[in-house]
């Protein structure tokens, strides 16, 4: 079992729409969660990170971190064609400089 | 602009040719590392640098080399490249205790004949 495991879709949605991306895993001293997009042929780019439990909000983005469960979400609100893109969720326990990064998620938005 | 550039973007050579992949950042970060992306895998670290000469293994160190003389500067060594190094690649730095938001270069798409 990998320790982080997300689903790779792809995820299709219609414009407006709210969409949910997951990630689960399975190391209890992960305290640092990150979600990071990946256009098409991009590097990624950190869009919200979040220490320990809670929710945290960014405009029409929301991470929640449920440490209890082992599960992290993105959510999108109205969501746009631009955001379709590829959604990698990471996290890394307190003092470990390697990260441990899902998948990504395949989202695409159709107008 | 803040950024991280690598050279080259894209590259196509044959086993065991040595090569080289740079890495440059303008934000004057202490941490930088290189990360290979495979489908069905994700991303996975190979190096990372704390700082000037100092340099340690990721999760898939074996068959590359890095090198940290600059601050700005992390190149990655590929000495006898072979098939299984067919890949894209990424440079990355941050903050020192700033992992967590690290910047991503553009990629170097690596093919190995």
């Amino acid at each position: 079992q990998k320790e982080v495991e997300q689903d790779p879709g792809p995820l299709s949605v219609p414009e407006g729409a709210i969409v949910s991306l997951n990630c689960t895993y399975s190391n209890s001293a992960f305290q640092y969660f990150m979600w990071y997009r990946q256009y098409s042929r991009k590097g990624p780019e950190l869009l919200m990170y979040t220490y320990s439990s809670g929710n945290k909000e960014d405009g029409r983005f929301t991470a929640q971190v449920d440490k209890s469960s082992k599960y992290i979400s993105l959510f999108i609100r109205d969501s746009q064609p631009s955001d379709s893109a590829t959604y990698l969720c990471a996290m890394t326990s307190g003092g470990s400089y390697i990260p441990t990064f899902g998948r990504g998620t395949s989202l695409i938005v159709h107008p | 602009e803040a950024q991280v550039t690598q050279n080259p973007r894209y590259l196509i050579t044959v086993t065991g040719k040595k090569l080289t992949v740079t890495c440059s950042q303008n934000m004057n970060h202490e941490y930088m590392s290189w990360y290979r992306q495979d489908p069905g895998l994700g991303l996975r670290q190979i190096y990372y640098s704390m700082n000037v000469e100092v340099t340690d293994k990721g999760d898939v160190p074996e068959g590359y080399k890095v090198s940290r003389k600059e601050k700005r500067n992390f190149p990655l060594i590929l000495e006898s490249p072979s098939p299984n190094q067919t890949s894209l690649y990424f440079c990355a730095s941050s903050r020192p205790g700033q992992q967590e938001t690290q910047y991503f270069g553009p990629g170097t798409r690596l093919l190995v004949l």
